[in-house]
């Protein structure tokens, strides 16, 4: 069972709208909890890094939420736009080891 | 700061073959690692190298192997081909290890036919 589960799979939604995207992880103890955006054939780019002691952190449009007791972080979107349509990955680092757990990531669609 | 660089971009290989990508990191980074990335698997971990040594490593198979060199600059080497290794590699560099912030490359699309 992967450590780091993310949903939706994919997500459609229309342009200037809102949406939450979940991210539930086993890995524990954990350092920090990122996210990225990934456009289609690019690399992945970091919109947040929360430690685990932080509840939220900002980017602009974007505000990722960490509750460390129910392993529980949300990405929220906020007046979404069409370049906003890309996969958005969640991972965990955990404390003391150098490996990265990744979520297989939700796919966003943004239409007109 | 110029960003991550992957060379090349886009690779054709037949089963068997043997094939080297490139990453240069962000000037100053001296840590380097290399993930594969499938539609149905998405990301996973190879290695990271740091100063030149292999700091960690993924579950793959020792076909696949990377080095560092003194400038930071990474490669990384498929031997004998097989279709599954047809993915995205990407390299994502950091000043200090993927315990911080990484930053990816754009990638190298492998296609094994």
């Amino acid at each position: 069972k992967n450590q780091v589960e993310q949903s939706p799979q994919s997500l459609i939604i229309l342009e200037g709208k809102n949406c939450t995207l979940q991210c539930n992880y086993t890995v524990s103890p954990f350092s920090n909890l990122r996210w990225y955006k990934q456009d289609t054939g690019r690399g992945p780019v970091s919109l947040t890094i929360m430690t685990f002691s932080e509840n939220t952190k900002s980017n602009g449009r974007y505000t990722a939420t960490l509750d460390a007791d129910t392993k529980q972080s949300s990405l929220h979107i906020t007046a979404s736009q069409l370049s906003d349509s890309a996969s958005y990955i969640c991972v965990v680092k955990p404390t003391g080891a150098n490996n990265l757990f990744f979520g297989t990531g939700t796919r966003l669609t943004v239409i007109p | 700061k110029a960003g991550v660089t992957q060379t090349p971009r886009y690779l054709i290989k037949t089963r068997g073959q043997q094939v080297t990508l490139s990453c240069s990191p962000i000037s100053g980074h001296r840590s380097v690692s290399w993930y594969q990335q499938t539609p149905g698997q998405g990301l996973q971990f190879l290695f990271e190298y740091f100063s030149e040594t292999q700091r960690n490593k993924g579950n793959f198979p020792g076909r696949f192997s990377g080095r560092q060199f003194s400038n930071s600059r990474s490669e990384m080497n498929v031997s004998t081909l097989e279709l599954g290794d047809s993915a995205l590699y990407l390299c994502a560099s950091s000043q200090q290890g993927s315990s911080y912030e990484q930053y990816f490359g754009p990638g190298t699309r492998l296609t094994v036919t």
